[in-house]
């Protein structure tokens, strides 16, 4: 009963690294879906996915790839990072269309230097 | 595009007051509505939801009514305790779009 796990936790970067943030359910929803959480900005959409092999960009994409090659896993790559992208990242994912609630990962609190 | 707006915080009660937050919405047609809830270092919860025009989503003595007629949905419970302290977030739901937040209302309740 995981529901959607996020790894890792925390993470420390310097800028221009590169590196993926993991996501993972075990519900078998075909909705996924990346959001960044920043003080005063409520939560932003990044990337998200409605089906495996099916992704579209969200409201702030710049900086930010991913890929669905499965239903179960939807990784967030940063390729090259940034200051600007030091926030909490949370995943989520949903059974179907727009009646349904979204389950959330704990979150990644990712800070960039 | 739509979106979602909610009462800035924080907001601070005491013990057994009655809660309200403001929420409203910009959409076309009828999207399907939401509260979720973060406590601290956790991730979002859901807390409850609206999937058309006059239904009440209630939860753990949450409630909120979806009113078309003011694109509203606004958040109460008539007691709250020190355990409801968290961040509330109204957000949308329309179509294949994912979710489209609020920026969050912090809520303290001190004893």
């Amino acid at each position: 009963n995981a529901g959607v796990t996020q790894t890792p936790k925390f993470q420390v970067l310097k800028t221009g690294q590169s590196m993926t943030l993991q996501c993972a359910q075990d519900m078998n929803h075909e909705y996924m879906s990346w959001y960044r959480q920043d003080p005063g900005m409520g939560l932003r959409l990044i990337h998200y996915s409605v089906g495996a092999g099916i992704t579209d960009q969200g409201e702030v994409p710049n900086g930010y790839n991913v890929s669905r090659s499965t239903t179960e896993d939807f990784p967030l790559r940063l390729l090259s990072a940034a200051p600007s992208q030091t926030s909490v990242y949370f995943c989520a994912s949903s059974e179907g269309r727009n009646n349904y609630g979204y389950t959330f990962g704990s979150g990644t609190r990712l800070t960039v230097v | 595009g739509n979106s979602v707006t909610q009462m800035e915080g924080p907001v601070t009660l005491s013990e057994e007051a009655f809660l309200t937050i403001n929420c409203t919405y910009t959409a076309t047609g009828y999207p399907s509505l939401f509260w979720y809830v973060q406590y601290p270092g956790e991730g979002l919860q859901l807390l409850l939801k609206a999937t058309k025009a006059d239904d009440k989503g209630s939860n753990k003595g949450f409630e909120a009514t979806y009113r078309k007629e003011t694109t509203s949905f606004h958040l109460e419970k008539g007691s709250v305790q020190v355990s409801d302290s968290a961040v509330y977030f109204c957000a949308l739901s329309q179509g294949n779009t994912p979710l489209v937040f609020g920026k969050g209302t912090r809520l303290s309740v001190i004893a």
